[in-house]
């Protein structure tokens, strides 16, 4: 499975947009992107994914780099309910190893301050 | 409707007991996975069920570890002689089906301290 790269931590004001960058460079052309958080003392949820278009759920948006090297999840206005561990994972739908399991890195920590 | 649960929400032990640590996945779905969180790291794969199947176990460390799923809905996790490195917080998700680009739900995990 492809490798992603993100910052270990972020910080954001609540209220203020947070755009928390992915980089994914050995991507393949049936890899999506995931999304998923971990709010403290929680399991992992589901926030958005994508192919190759940009993305917008309730939760937030996914802008997807035109080379599919990088991605960007976008919350428009963050709040302190957040503040969480931000997963991009890569998921290939015809991978030999089929098995849909999650390969999680370490992730972003994103703080909201109030 | 009701998401995924497990028990216990805590469990401490002594090195060398066994343990048992229960999923109750979301009702109807068939894929059922079973990760493993040591403190400051993501989730890390051990087992993947669909129906009653364990279609992947490469994720398990060693042969002290081993689940079951017999009626291809509640799972068990089963650590034998368990040892101080196994302390972590063991993660239960399930999704619909086979689909690989299927959401897994998480359950809230149980913290497994091994003293």
């Amino acid at each position: 499975d492809a490798k992603t790269t993100q910052p270990n931590s972020m910080e954001s004001n609540e209220e203020e947009p947070v755009h928390l960058p992915c980089n994914h460079s050995t991507i393949s052309g049936t890899d999506y992107i995931h999304w998923y958080r971990q709010l403290p003392s929680q399991g992992p949820e589901y926030v958005i994914h994508g192919l190759t278009s940009n993305v917008n759920n309730r939760m937030a948006s996914l802008a997807i780099a035109e080379d599919r090297k990088s991605s960007t999840l976008i919350l428009h206005r963050a709040t302190l309910r957040d503040a969480a561990v931000y997963y991009c994972i890569l998921r290939d739908p015809y991978g030999s190893s089929n098995t849909g399991k999650l390969i999680f890195g370490q992730g972003t920590t994103l703080q909201v301050k109030p | 409707g009701a998401g995924v649960s497990q028990t216990p929400s805590n469990k401490v032990t002594e090195k060398g007991k066994y343990v048992e640590l229960r999923c109750d996945p979301i009702s109807g779905h068939t894929a059922l996975y079973w990760y493993r969180q040591s403190l400051g790291q993501g989730p890390e794969f051990l087992i993947y069920f669909q129906g009653t199947g364990a279609a992947d176990d490469s994720g398990l460390p060693n042969d002290r570890f081993f689940a079951v799923r017999p009626e291809g809905s509640v799972s068990t996790l089963k650590i034998q002689r368990t040892e101080r490195g196994d302390s972590a917080v063991y993660l239960c998700a399930s999704s619909v089906g086979l689909a690989a680009l299927d959401t897994q739900y998480f359950g809230p995990g149980t913290r497994l301290t091994v003293l």
